[in-house]
């Protein structure tokens, strides 16, 4: 089973409001990631949690704020949003970070307008 | 720096004919390739990585890659195409750079299977 799951599919939210994006797997992977996605482009890594601690953070805008609440868990909270943030936003599993022979497994991503 | 290139934005092919997708790849030291499949409006589904060994690596989908390290190559090949193949495929590698751990992309290529 090689599923990490994303909630929530879709969601339009003001630039004033706090929304969060939700991410789950059962597959006793260590290594958690977000992406973002714009519109036919690839995706570009935002943050790294191992171990349930953030390790990387590619400079993102506070307004995304991280949280990894046990190893399952992955959420993203949002913030103060602008309209140019809207796109997929994919959550990211694989066994560990450092073993770069290890495959990294995606979810259906949660699709994020701000209007 | 590692970096992986897909040249072609668009391949296009009659179904029952063999596709081939294009990537280079440019890293130092040996790489780790992978590609990844994404359908319309889903995220990212890997289809197949190499590490070492074989040069002929086979993954889901019917779908195989041939590794090419004199033309640094990473080609994703099947032999008879699916209408159902249709979709954006991206390659890309595994940076091993210290302290980060993350999957960089080629810029995608569309294939389009026409019945």
């Amino acid at each position: 089973d090689t599923e990490v799951t994303q909630t929530p599919k879709h969601l339009v939210m003001g630039m004033t409001n706090k929304k969060s994006l939700k991410c789950e797997q059962h597959m006793g992977h260590r290594a958690m990631y977000w992406y973002k996605q714009k519109a036919k482009k690839p995706p570009e890594l935002m943050f790294v949690y191992s171990y349930e601690k953030l390790s990387i953070n590619e400079s993102v805008p506070s307004r995304f704020s991280p949280e990894c609440p046990n190893s399952s868990l992955l959420n993203l909270h949002l913030h103060a949003l602008q309209p140019e943030d809207s796109a997929l936003y994919l959550c990211a599993s694989s066994q560990e970070t450092g073993i770069f022979s290890n495959t990294i497994y995606f979810g259906e991503g949660s699709w994020l307008t701000v209007v | 720096a590692q970096s992986v290139a897909q040249p072609e934005d668009q391949v296009n092919v009659a179904e029952g004919n063999p596709l081939t997708v294009k990537c280079t790849y440019s890293v130092s030291g040996n790489p780790y390739l992978f590609w990844y499949v994404q359908y319309p409006n889903r995220g990212l589904q890997f289809l197949l990585k190499y590490i070492t060994g074989d040069n002929l690596v086979k993954g889901s989908y019917g779908f195989e890659a041939e590794f090419n390290k004199s033309q640094t190559s990473f080609h994703l090949k099947k032999p008879s195409a699916l209408v159902s193949d249709s979709a954006l495929y991206f390659c890309a590698v595994r940076d091993r750079s210290y302290n980060t751990d993350k999957l960089i992309f080629g810029t995608g290529t569309r294939l389009q299977v026409f019945p």
